[in-house]
């Protein structure tokens, strides 16, 4: 079963220039998570999709960062103008489901998009 | 909300010795916990994942402890190795919520020196 798929890997940007990151999740999973990792803490979650609709976005900086989610697969997550604490790691995350229905919802998460902003 | 917290920060220890790592949650109405390891630049790679309605799961040499009354988890690692040498979180999800929404700790770090 593949993974979780996200790119780019690694992203060194200008403050208040703009960067996208993508992110696969797994076939078939309906939840996607963006989450930001700065260094020396725990993840922090972004935005909640459910299929092509959005769950919970109240910790998204709404005035830079933007995200969607077409036709509830892959989604795309944008920062426009960048800065200098911006800088950390995106990570995208897929579960089957979010919802309560009595399923088990393990998260996967991807190999993440280290962001540098200068 | 979730607010879960992992103590210590970091650990270091010899290899062979047995590791326990703890976290503790807020929010007893826990739906699930899961426990993640995360090595430098890399992803999270599920470890762990405990449901409301268990008390722990074992793995290998990892087994994870849920007590929902004292709003703690508990991380085992059997005879560490240099190759456990990683970041490890948990994070949890409340049940109140309808949505599947990870609150994490902070992390413990942990060196197994050879």
């Amino acid at each position: 079963e593949a993974g979780v798929a996200q790119s780019p890997r690694y992203k060194i940007i200008e403050k208040r220039q703009s960067v996208a990151f993508w992110c696969n999740p797994i076939s078939g999973h309906a939840t996607l998570y963006w989450y930001q990792q700065i260094l020396g803490q725990g993840p922090k979650l972004l935005i909640q999709f459910q299929n092509n609709g959005v769950v919970d976005d109240s910790q998204l900086p709404k005035d830079r960062f933007s995200a969607e989610r077409l036709k509830g697969v892959d989604s795309t997550l944008k920062i426009q103008p960048a800065k200098l604490e911006d800088s950390a790691v995106y990570l995208c995350a897929s579960s089957l489901t979010g919802q309560w229905d009595g399923r088990v919802t393990e998260a996967f998460f991807g190999q993440g998009t280290r962001l540098t902003v200068v | 909300k979730q607010e879960v917290t992992q103590i210590p920060a970091a650990l270091s220890v010899p290899e062979g010795e047995n590791l326990v790592l703890n976290c503790s949650f807020t929010d007893s109405a826990i739906y699930n916990l899961q426990w993640f390891r995360q090595d430098p630049g890399k992803g999270l790679t599920s470890l762990l994942l405990i449901q409301s309605s268990q008390r722990e799961q074992t793995s290998g040499r990892l087994n994870a402890s849920l007590d929902k009354s004292s709003g703690r988890s508990t991380l085992y690692i059997a005879a560490s190795q240099p190759g456990d040498s990683a970041t490890y979180l948990c994070a949890g999800s409340g049940s109140r919520s309808n949505d599947y929404k990870l609150s994490f700790g902070a992390g413990t770090t942990v060196t197994v020196r050879a």
